[in-house]
């Protein structure tokens, strides 16, 4: 049974930046892609971007492009996702989810509250 | 980028009546080699993160109850619940998986009782 543990909640001031782990059990961690998707309060999804850990490259949507960086470590099992020059829009759940069998996204992680304030 | 739009934004349905939700996507999301199309549909309840009823614009996830149905082709696609229960009060969105690593999800659609 696959499982996404996400590390837990933050809070940061504008301009700083964010990491966010998210650790995989369960399954092959490396030939899956993980995305993360981001979920503003009230708001809808949004995916950020992201990587298949064998491959070692990423993708990321124009809006988040120079901002983000996420990466994976195939040792760990685990994926991470940092932005910078953080500002207030950007308060939101940050979820990693990784690709099933099936293609799209069949596994959730429990998200991260960032918040952003001064 | 692929744009989603998802029709209505919010719905009420009476409990064991139908509802019905639609998707549209801005080009074809439908690859000729496998005659698949890159077209899933999510439901999120407050609090929980999304979860992935249908695959392949109509192949019901596991263990996915078979009141939920999806439909369509190309650029329109439908999701349909049967019979509505309580446990179906969730926001729903489509998200098309066309091109590796780029993804985009409709803007949601709120169901609520009636």
């Amino acid at each position: 049974q696959v499982q996404l543990v996400q590390s837990g909640a933050e809070v940061k001031k504008p301009g700083s930046s964010v990491k966010v782990s998210c650790k995989a059990s369960g399954g092959t961690f490396s030939s899956y892609a993980i995305s993360w998707v981001r979920q503003a309060p009230g708001q809808g999804l949004e995916w950020m971007g992201g990587t298949i850990p064998i491959f070692g490259t990423a993708k990321y949507a124009q809006k988040f492009q120079g901002r983000v960086t996420i990466t994976a470590d195939k040792s760990t099992s685990t994926a991470y996702m940092e932005l910078s020059s953080l500002r207030s829009e950007d308060t939101a759940v940050y979820y990693c989810a990784r690709d099933g069998s099936s293609g799209p996204l069949g596994y959730w992680g429990q998200g991260t509250l960032v918040t952003v304030s001064s | 980028d692929i744009v989603m739009t998802q029709s209505p934004d919010s719905l009420a349905v009476s409990l064991g009546e139908r509802a019905t939700i639609n998707c549209k996507s801005s080009q074809s999301v439908l690859y000729s080699s496998n005659n698949k199309n890159y077209l899933a549909w999510y439901q999120q309840k407050p609090g929980q993160p999304p979860k992935l009823l249908i695959y392949w614009a109509s192949t019901r996830e596991s263990g996915v109850p078979d009141r939920f149905s999806g439909s369509g082709s190309g650029t329109d696609f439908t999701l349909t619940i049967s019979s509505l229960q309580a446990e179906d009060v969730a926001v729903y969105y489509c998200q098309q998986y066309y091109s590796t690593l780029s993804i985009t999800f409709g803007q949601g659609t709120r169901l609520e009782i009636k």
